[in-house]
């Protein structure tokens, strides 16, 4: 499949623990922020999202947390499994539109099993 | 599978050169994105059309262009093409024009160009 980031940073994590992948973004007037997860091959895929009146939310198996006061996000998987091994990257939004998204260039996880 | 579909899968060619990319949007959905990805890089937002006509651009070079077409499959044109033009491209396709919630996205497999 398709390799992307071929030098990003890499976060090795053993099935079954729990991952924590961060991500500093840029602007401190963003209001929305996306967390997307790409396996190799495949397109970006949308996994959660938070606006900046939370600090955090959950999903199923992955929560979110917003800390504004450094800019940063952080995407927890619970129980990593082996098929959560991809690249994952964080997006920023100020006031919505996709013209208006700033993507980061992620974090490759890779699940030992 | 995203239902998004993105041909070809790998595109190697020479700098100068002129290529098409095609995506076919999910069935239903009015809107295609294209974005580029470069190695290390992150996604780029290049342009938007919605039923036909160009709603956002991003940074879209002028030696690109796209159009959507009335069957709402779109083609990303890529002309004089440079060195740094290689990269992987994406299309994307939502139901609306300015879906709010990115969950409402969904992204192709991409398109992996080479220039040389």
């Amino acid at each position: 499949g398709e390799s992307v980031g071929l030098h990003l940073p890499t976060l090795s994590v053993q099935e079954g623990d729990n991952s924590i992948i961060n991500c500093a973004y840029s602007n401190s007037a963003s209001d929305y922020f996306i967390w997307y997860k790409q396996e190799s091959g495949k397109g970006p895929q949308f996994i959660i999202d938070i606006r900046s009146n939370m600090d955090k939310r959950q999903g199923q198996r992955v929560t979110v947390l917003l800390n504004k006061t450094v800019k940063h996000l952080s995407l927890q998987i619970a129980a990593t499994q082996p098929g959560d091994s991809a690249v994952y990257f964080c997006a920023e939004s100020l006031s919505g539109g996709y013209q208006k998204v700033t993507f980061g260039t992620g974090t490759k996880l890779q699940v030992i099993p | 599978d995203s239902g998004v579909t993105q041909t070809p899968k790998h595109l190697i060619t020479a700098t100068g050169q002129r290529v098409t990319l095609r995506c076919s949007p999910r069935s239903g959905d009015l809107s295609v994105y294209w974005y580029q990805q470069s190695l290390d890089q992150g996604l780029q937002f290049l342009i938007q059309y919605y039923n036909g006509e160009e709603r956002a651009k991003g940074n879209i070079l002028e030696r690109f262009s796209a159009q959507q077409f009335p069957d709402l499959h779109s083609e990303l044109n890529l002309s004089s093409l440079e060195l740094g033009d290689s990269a992987l491209y994406f299309c994307a396709s939502s139901v609306g024009a300015s879906a709010l919630l990115y969950n409402e996205q969904f992204f192709g497999p991409g398109t992996r160009l080479t220039v040389l």
